[in-house]
C-alpha cells in the first residue's frame, strides 16, 4: 500500500465543530507535515512535525504523531467555511540524498457547512 | 510575503507538442521541485534540483521531461513530447537551507495541464 494515507476520504461537519482527519505511513520518517488545498488552487503549508515530537499546536491546528503506529492526526478546532478544502499528509522519509522529497497522502476532503 | 509563482496557470496542447512550465521560486531559496497531481490523485514528486543539478527524480520523470534553471530567477519543466497521461496539475515548489524552516516546501499555485 502506500505511503500517507489518510481518512477519512471525505467529511463533512457544521460550522463551530471539530474536525479529525487522519494520515497512516508506511516507512519510517524523518517528518511529517500537513498541507491544505482550496479547489483547484496549491498547496499551502500548515504544519511540520518531526519524528521526534509528539504533539504540536498552530492556532486552531493540533497535530500529533504515533511514531510506534505510524500514524498522525489533525485536528482543526472550531471550523469554519473558509476551513473547506483538501488536506494532505506528506512525508519525508529518511535518505541519502538531501532533496527532502516529500511523499503526499490522497487528502481528506473537508466541508464546513455554514 | 514572498510566493512562488507559475505560468501559465493552464495550458493546453496537443499530443505529441513540447511544453514549458515555468517558475519563479522564492529568491534565496536553494532547492526546486516539481509535482504533479492527475486529477482526483496524489501529488507525486517528480524531481528536486539544487546547485544546477538533479538532486533526486521519481520513476516518473522520464526521459521525455527536463528541468532547467536559465537564468538566476525561473525554473522549467520541458516536456518534450505530450502524452495524454501527461494531463495533469504541475507544481513548482522550492525551499531554503536555513535551519529553522529548511523542511517546508513553499508550493506555487499550479499549472493545469491538459494534453489533447
Amino acid at each position: 500500500s502506500q505511503q500517507g494515507e489518510e481518512d477519512p476520504q471525505a467529511l463533512s461537519i457544521q460550522e463551530g465543530e471539530n474536525a479529525t482527519m487522519n494520515c497512516s505511513y508506511k516507512t519510517s520518517i524523518n517528518n511529517l507535515q500537513w498541507y491544505r488545498q482550496n479547489s483547484g488552487r496549491g498547496l499551502v503549508h500548515l504544519i511540520l512535525i518531526r519524528s521526534n515530537e509528539r504533539e504540536k499546536h498552530s492556532g486552531r491546528l493540533r497535530v500529533t504523531l504515533d511514531t510506534s503506529k505510524k500514524s498522525s492526526s489533525l485536528l482543526i478546532t472550531a471550523s469554519r467555511a473558509a476551513d473547506t478544502a483538501s488536506y494532505f499528509c506528506a512525508t519525508r522519509s529518511y535518505s541519502g540524498a538531501g532533496s527532502y522529497q516529500l511523499t503526499f497522502g490522497k487528502g481528506t476532503k473537508l466541508s464546513v457547512i455554514p | 510575503e514572498p510566493e512562488v509563482t507559475q505560468t501559465p496557470s493552464h495550458q493546453v496542447t496537443q499530443m505529441g507538442q513540447e511544453v514549458i512550465l515555468r517558475c519563479v521560486p522564492i529568491s534565496n531559496h536553494l532547492y526546486f521541485y516539481w509535482y504533479r497531481q492527475i486529477l482526483g490523485q496524489k501529488v507525486e514528486f517528480l524531481v528536486s534540483f539544487y546547485n544546477n543539478e538533479i538532486s533526486e527524480k521519481s520513476e516518473i520523470f522520464d526521459d521525455q521531461f527536463s528541468v532547467e534553471r536559465p537564468d538566476g530567477s525561473n525554473f522549467t519543466l520541458k516536456i518534450r513530447s505530450t502524452k495524454l497521461e501527461d494531463s495533469a496539475m504541475y507544481f513548482c515548489a522550492s525551499r531554503t537551507t536555513l535551519l529553522a524552516i529548511k523542511e517546508t516546501q513553499y508550493f506555487g499555485p499550479g499549472t493545469r495541464l491538459l494534453v489533447l
